[in-house]
């Protein structure tokens, strides 16, 4: 069956450009997850939803960070006026419920900001 | 103290041996254990869930210690393939908080 999806794999992008990132979870998964990782260290947590309400968004760093799940499925991670700090894997989860179990990961999209 | 607590390695073991590794937690309300596996330039993957009576799968255990708070994961009879960063993952569920650890970097030598 189909794991979770992210896209762009891969973003190169300016300081100062909006980036979205997008991810698609294991059907019928309503916990999705959002994690950024540097080298060496683990994934951050930045956002968790619970269907399309955001349960805990208290890891996203500032409010440049922004994260939608409309319609209970898909995510998109937006980050306004990127700084070069935004650097990082961007890694999306998904869960059946809030954890329980084991999350699901998506290969993430390595964003690098120039 | 930190939320969970991981020895970041390098562990350097030969092939055969056996390893293993903790992971502290400072919440005492935390409920679900994890143990994942990430590959180099990978994302994680989930290697086995951590019970309060302990598991065991194939080669792999899995236990928790309440009172002193911390999770182990033991390796048997280790593989080239098992060179990974193995995460711990704590959920503290009345939150639905989960954390990460850093990290431990295996390499198994030949």
């Amino acid at each position: 069956g189909a794991g979770v999806s992210q896209t762009p794999s891969n973003k190169v992008t300016e300081k100062g450009k909006y980036v979205e990132l997008r991810c698609d979870p294991i059907s019928g998964h309503t916990a999705l997850y959002w994690y950024r990782q540097s080298l060496g260290q683990g994934p951050e947590f930045l956002i968790y939803f619970q269907g399309t309400g955001a349960a805990d968004d208290s890891g996203l760093p500032n409010d440049r960070f922004f994260a939608v799940r409309p319609e209970g499925s898909v995510s998109t991670l937006k980050i306004q006026r990127t700084e070069r700090g935004d650097s990082a894997v961007y890694l999306c989860a998904s869960s059946q419920q809030s954890g329980i179990g084991g999350q699901f990961f998506g290969p993430g999209t390595r964003l690098t900001v120039l | 103290r930190k939320e969970v607590e991981q020895d970041p390695g390098p562990f350097n073991v030969p092939e055969g041996a056996t390893v293993a590794f903790n992971c502290t937690y400072s919440n005492s309300a935390s409920q679900s254990f994890f143990w994942y596996r990430q590959d180099c330039r990978k994302e994680p993957k989930l290697l086995m869930s951590v019970y309060s009576s302990g598991n065991e799968d194939g080669r792999f255990t899995a236990q928790l210690n309440r009172a002193s708070q911390y999770i182990s994961l033991l390796i048997r009879d280790s593989k080239l393939s098992d060179s990974a960063t193995y995460l711990c993952v704590v959920n503290t569920n009345r939150d639905d908080k989960i954390i990460f650890g850093k990290g431990t970097r295996l390499h198994i030598l030949p």
